[in-house]
């Protein structure tokens, strides 16, 4: 079974400061691992993904993920946070013995000016 | 760019009617998906399509059918609405199933089954 976890409902921080959202897996494999962000009334768009190689992924607007195998996480991050990145991001996970991935209920990001 | 396109952003159906909801993607992609996205539930998969006229279920199938007629089109169809499938639904589509291809969304269907 895969599964995935975001420990946070809402994620607050200020413009300027870093941001980091959590996530956690469990797979009975090796994972592929990916964040997506959706703005209100809007699909979800793309961010970056882990398949393999740099634990390190650089992403789409600045952010950026850190693979840790050892503590099963994937925690999205930026060095200085825009009143624009409030949004919702939700991290996926799929085995790669999976067809499918499974998503986490997302955490909400607000970033106040 | 992959343009995954839905046919309504929103909708408003009664209890009972069938309901259609359309996916078109753009780009040769093997793989659709229909989800349902609900507060504090995340996204949830209903059905899914490797290929033409093949389906699988996802986690949450009950109450709604698939069509792939064509590669490029899948439809959710729900026989019989009811409100508890008031929901925002979301398409994707992906290049191969066999690899860590990403997923590409649609803007999403709203609808209201009163």
């Amino acid at each position: 079974a895969q599964s995935v976890a975001q420990p946070e409902d809402q994620v607050n921080v200020a413009e300027g400061n870093p941001l980091t959202v959590k996530c956690t897996y469990s797979v009975s494999g090796n994972p592929y691992l990916f964040w997506y962000v959706q703005y209100p009334n809007r699909g979800l768009q793309f961010l970056l993904k882990y398949i393999t190689g740099d634990n390190l992924v650089k992403g789409s607007y600045g952010f950026e993920a850190e693979f840790n195998k050892s503590q099963t996480s994937f925690h999205l991050k930026k060095p200085s946070a825009l009143v624009s990145d409030s949004a919702l991001y939700f991290c996926a996970v799929r085995d790669r013995g999976y067809s499918t991935l499974t998503f986490g209920k997302g955490t909400m990001l607000l970033v106040s000016p | 760019d992959v343009k995954v396109t839905q046919s309504s952003r929103y909708l408003v159906k009664r209890t009972g009617e069938k309901v259609f909801l359309e996916c078109v993607q753009d780009m040769d992609h093997e793989n659709m998906f229909w989800y349902r996205q609900d507060p504090g539930l995340g996204l949830r998969l209903i059905y899914f399509s490797y290929d033409v006229k093949m389906k699988e279920k996802g986690d949450i199938p009950e109450g709604y059918s698939v069509s792939r007629e064509k590669k490029e089109r899948f439809s959710l169809i729900l026989e019989s609405a009811s409100t508890n499938q008031t929901s925002m639904y979301l398409c994707a589509s992906s290049f191969s199933r066999t690899s860590g291809n990403e997923q590409f969304f649609g803007p999403g269907t709203r609808l209201t089954v009163l």
